[in-house]
């Protein structure tokens, strides 16, 4: 069975800092772009940025609200996603779920789309 | 970064009713459109991918339709599944952003 799992969520006081995690298990972890996705307290899903495969030399790519903050990393070895996010702030208060950006080849175009999810991990920024 | 808007936020519905809910892009994204759904409690699970490809496994009852900046999600004969909260997401170009979500509620 294709899983993510996440860990590392908590609360953090503004400012902070925190590292979440997600293992992933059952598909090969190395051969797919790896994304965050969060979900505010009361509000919708906001895409936070991905990780691109070793043939893109992990090249990262972010949301505007948390670039220069917030860092994606992996470790193919390990089958997994980070996501190093510093100088927190409250409107980072959120679930952050771990996605496989799945890529679809329709002959002429590259799509993705997020076809597994985490349960997410829940982090909140407050003092 | 490429604004989605759907309509409407939140909608009643039967059981056996047709559902549609549009999703309007603030550019053109040509078909590079998503649908998710998302029930409480669980993670969001894709329904539809490049505007109109049923996702594996996803009931034939679920149709997207549309390219550039308008599309929309129909879902025929709900069922009482089928409740929940449905978004759109743009992937022409990162940020990925997501629609604000419409309710589907009974």
């Amino acid at each position: 069975e294709e899983q993510l799992v996440e860990s590392g969520g908590g609360l953090v006081q503004p400012g902070g800092s925190l590292r979440v995690s997600c293992a992933a298990s059952g598909f090969n972890f190395s051969d797919h772009y790896m994304a965050w996705v969060r979900q505010a307290p009361g509000k919708g899903l906001e895409w936070v940025g991905r990780s691109r495969i070793a043939a893109n030399r992990y090249a990262t790519e972010y949301a505007a609200s948390v670039k220069g903050r917030f860092t994606i990393s992996r470790d193919d070895s390990k089958s997994s996603l980070y996501l190093e996010m510093n100088s927190l702030k409250t409107e980072d208060t959120a679930v952050y779920y771990c996605v496989r950006d799945k890529t679809f080849w329709s002959g002429r175009h590259f799509y993705y789309y997020m076809d597994v999810w985490g349960k997410g991990t829940t982090v909140t920024v407050s003092s | 970064d490429i604004q989605m808007t759907q309509s409407p936020s939140s909608l009643s519905a039967s059981v056996g009713d047709r559902v549609t809910i549009t999703c309007r892009a603030s550019q053109k994204i040509n078909n590079y459109l998503n649908w998710y759904q998302r029930r409480p409690g669980e993670a969001p699970k894709v329904l539809i991918y490049a505007a109109s490809t049923l996702q594996s496994g996803v009931p034939s009852r679920f149709t997207g339709s549309g390219s550039a900046t308008d599309f929309t999600l129909t879902i025929d004969t709900l069922q009482p599944e089928d409740f929940g909260t449905y978004y759109c997401q743009q992937t022409y170009s990162t940020p990925y952003t997501f629609g604000q979500g419409t309710k589907v509620e009974i």
